[in-house]
């Protein structure tokens, strides 16, 4: 079974430029996440999508971020503009959320430095 | 509002020690529980979870972790580490249902001296 695909694994932008990151969860996996990892921190959720509708966007920034998946499929995650502490690795997971089944499969992140 | 204490940061042992590495949560109802690991360079991946049962869970590589209900904890044990358990682990609780979100602890950075 393959897992979850991110790219690119590392960016590296300036300030006030703009980033985009795209994921592709596992085949047949309903719910699709968004978390930023930070340095020295456990992972925080920016945003969670069941197909392709927002289920939970409470700690997304949105004047900056956003984040579509068409089709419920694939996922992109877009920073415009970027500040110094968007620097930390985006993860990317997916969930199947049936019965039963919470587990949530990661993907192995991007890792993003705003100079 | 929900949250999640893992009392160690950084903890260093020696090869064949044994491990314990603490989490509490705050969450008055039924919850569902987890450790996920990071080795380096590699993505987070599932340890062991409880969802309901025995409170005495076991995980891969010899890892287990015992749900007390009535002190909030769900603690990661292992009789005897090895240098390959070197790795980041992070205790995250999600509400028992649809959609809840997972609440995760702010890690601990194991390091197995050979």
């Amino acid at each position: 079974e393959a897992g979850v695909a991110q790219s690119p694994r590392y960016k590296i932008i300036e300030k006030r430029q703009s980033v985009a990151f795209w994921c592709n969860p596992i085949s047949g996996h309903a719910t699709l996440y968004w978390y930023q990892q930070i340095l020295g921190q456990g992972p925080k959720l920016l945003i969670q999508f069941q197909n392709n509708g927002v289920v939970d966007d409470s700690q997304l920034p949105k004047d900056r971020f956003s984040a579509e998946r068409l089709k419920g499929v694939d996922s992109t995650l877009k920073i415009q503009p970027a500040k110094l502490e968007d620097s930390a690795v985006y993860l990317c997971a997916s969930s199947p959320e049936a019965l039963n089944i919470y587990e949530q499969y990661f993907g192995p992140g991007t890792r993003l430095t705003v100079t | 509002a929900q949250s999640v204490s893992q009392h160690n940061h950084h903890v260093i042992l020696s090869e064949a020690a044994s491990l314990e590495l603490g989490c509490n949560y705050s969450y008055g109802g039924t919850v569902n529980l987890f450790w996920y690991v990071q080795y380096p360079g590699q993505h987070l991946q599932l340890l062991l979870k409880y969802f309901s049962g025995d409170p005495l869970v076991k995980g891969i590589k010899g890892f287990e972790a015992e749900f007390i209900k009535s002190k909030f904890s769900f603690n990661l044990r292992k009789p005897s580490v090895q240098w390959s358990d070197t790795a980041e682990y992070f205790c995250a609780v999600r509400g028992a249902g649809n959609n809840r979100k997972l609440i995760w602890g702010l890690g601990t950075s194991l390091a197995v001296n050979p």
